[in-house]
C-alpha cells in the first residue's frame, strides 16, 4: 500500500521561530490533509491540499503533487501551536475514500 | 452548522466488558468513517459507510469490533469484549459525497478509550 513518510519526527522550538514540515508519499493521490492534534487529542482540520498552496495565517501550506510531497509552514510559532501534525493521504485509483495517515511531527514550542 | 460530534468524550471500561461509542457526522454528509489511534501510533483507518451500507471494512481489526450507521444517520462502534490493546482514541470523520472524487473528511473530536 501508499507510504506515507513525515519528518521531522519530534521538533522542540522557542516561542516566534519559523518551523517546516514535510510528509512525503509513495503513490499518486487524490487528496492530501493536514491536520493538528492539540494537546486534548483532539484532531484539527488545517489544510485540504492535494495540489497548490495554501495559507491561513500564520500557517501555509504547498503540495507537489508531481513529486509526491507536502509541506507546512508555521511561521512565529506559539505555545499553542504545540502537538503532533499529521498529513494523510487518499491514494488516487483506491476503493474506497480512507485516508492513510502519516506518523506525524511531535512540536513542542517552548516560551 | 455543526461539526462532526462524538459521544462519549472518554470512557474508562474493565477488560471484558462493552462499550458503545457514538458518531453524528456532518448534515447532509454520507460518507462516515472511523479511525483510530493506539498506543501513540499513526491513526489508522478502520471503516467507511455510504449512507447505511459498509462500503470499506478492512481496517477493522477483529470480530469484537461491530459498526452501525442504521438508517445512515449516526453511527455506533461497539467493542465487546474489551482488551487492553482496544485502548486509544476513536475518531469519526465525515464527508460530502461528490460521486468517485474525493473530498475533504472533517473529524470529530475522538473518543479516548482506556480499558483496564
Amino acid at each position: 500500500g501508499i507510504q506515507v513518510e513525515q519528518s521531522p519526527p519530534d521538533l522542540i522550538l522557542q516561542e516566534g521561530a519559523n518551523s517546516t514540515l514535510r510528509c512525503n508519499f509513495s503513490d499518486s493521490v487524490n487528496n492530501l490533509q493536514w491536520f493538528h492534534q492539540n494537546p486534548w487529542g483532539q484532531l484539527i482540520n488545517l489544510f485540504y491540499i492535494p495540489s497548490g498552496t495554501k495559507q491561513n495565517g500564520r500557517l501555509s501550506a504547498t503540495t507537489v503533487a508531481t513529486e509526491r510531497y507536502s509541506l507546512l509552514y508555521i511561521s512565529s510559532s506559539q505555545t499553542t501551536d504545540s502537538g503532533v501534525y499529521f498529513c494523510a493521504v487518499e491514494r488516487r485509483g483506491g476503493a474506497t475514500n480512507k485516508l492513510i495517515f502519516g506518523t506525524g511531527t511531535l512540536l513542542a514550542v517552548q516560551p | 452548522e455543526a461539526g462532526v460530534t462524538q459521544f462519549p468524550s472518554h470512557s474508562v471500561i474493565e477488560k471484558g466488558q462493552t462499550v458503545t461509542l457514538r458518531c453524528d457526522p456532518i448534515s447532509g454528509h454520507d460518507n462516515l468513517y472511523w479511525y483510530r489511534r493506539v498506543m501513540g501510533k499513526e491513526i489508522k483507518f478502520l471503516l467507511h459507510f455510504v449512507k447505511e451500507s459498509k462500503q470499506d471494512e478492512s481496517g477493522m481489526p477483529n470480530n469484537r469490533f461491530l459498526a452501525e450507521r442504521t438508517g445512515g444517520t449516526y453511527s455506533t462502534l461497539k467493542v465487546q469484549p474489551a482488551e487492553l490493546e482496544d485502548s486509544g482514541v476513536y475518531f469519526c470523520a465525515s464527508s460530502q459525497d461528490v460521486g468517485t472524487g474525493p473530498s475533504e473528511q472533517y473529524f470529530g473530536p475522538g473518543t479516548r478509550l482506556t480499558v483496564t
